[in-house]
């Protein structure tokens, strides 16, 4: 595709229901990305994928945060039981996930999702 | 503990200015940084990556200086103009093998210029 897209731009839920958020990798990036961004703050990593497998899930802050990728493309963050402490946008990114070598493997993020929780 | 500052409030400048923006951290040995600039409503946008091994990159009116000494990088945009005003986020660079690059990102400093 033309860029990473996300959807929904805006999800508004009630404490203790579930979500989900999906993601749209460019077409041929192996890499995929998951932020998290609250109100004037940074980035905050949560899950990295290489492909379909996830190396790094170190940044998912509990277990009611899980994320999977099917087909080294689309990838889908779900949140079990959101608690209001959980609002924030989500971002994902994407990017070539070769070796470093001689280029900027820079990432390409979505526009996020603004998630409201009630 | 491990942190990335940058200019925590606005920084607001004259057109045809400056602007100069600062990312210091402490208790990382990153490879690289990157900068990325913000817009409302929108991801970031990737702008510029130094390898430690640069002490200065240059991209059209933006420069980046990276001081592995001083743990500092400074981000510079020349002949400012308000289509500038944004977020600029500066990403710590903590490249794995294959292929896998974990950015840890600032709070980013809001920039706006005025006419």
């Amino acid at each position: 595709g033309a860029g990473v897209s996300q959807s929904p731009s805006n999800k508004v839920t009630e404490k203790g229901k579930d979500v989900e958020l999906r993601c749209d990798p460019i077409s041929g990036h192996t890499a995929l990305y998951w932020y998290r961004q609250s109100l004037g703050q940074g980035l905050e990593f949560l899950i990295y994928f290489q492909g379909n497998s996830a190396p790094d899930k170190s940044g998912l802050p509990s277990d009611r945060f899980s994320a999977e990728r099917t087909g080294g493309s689309v990838s889908t963050l779900t949140i079990q039981r959101t608690q209001q402490e959980d609002s924030a946008v989500y971002l994902c990114a994407s990017s070539h996930g070769l070796a470093r070598t001689q280029y900027v493997d820079e990432q390409f993020f979505g526009p996020g999702t603004r998630l409201t929780v009630l | 503990s491990q942190k990335i500052e940058q200019n925590s409030e606005a920084l607001n400048i004259q057109e045809g200015k400056t602007a100069t923006l600062t990312c210091n951290y402490t208790n990382y040995s990153p490879a690289y940084l990157q900068w990325y600039r913000q817009d409302p409503g929108r991801g970031p946008v990737f702008l510029l990556l130094i390898r430690e091994n640069e002490k200065e990159k240059r991209k059209e009116r933006l420069k980046v200086t990276f001081d592995t000494t001083l743990k500092q990088s400074l981000f510079h945009i020349t002949a400012s103009q308000p289509a500038d005003s944004a977020t600029y986020l500066c990403a710590l660079d903590l490249s794995f093998s294959g292929g896998y690059n974990k950015l840890i990102f600032g709070a980013g400093t809001r920039l706006a210029v005025h006419p």
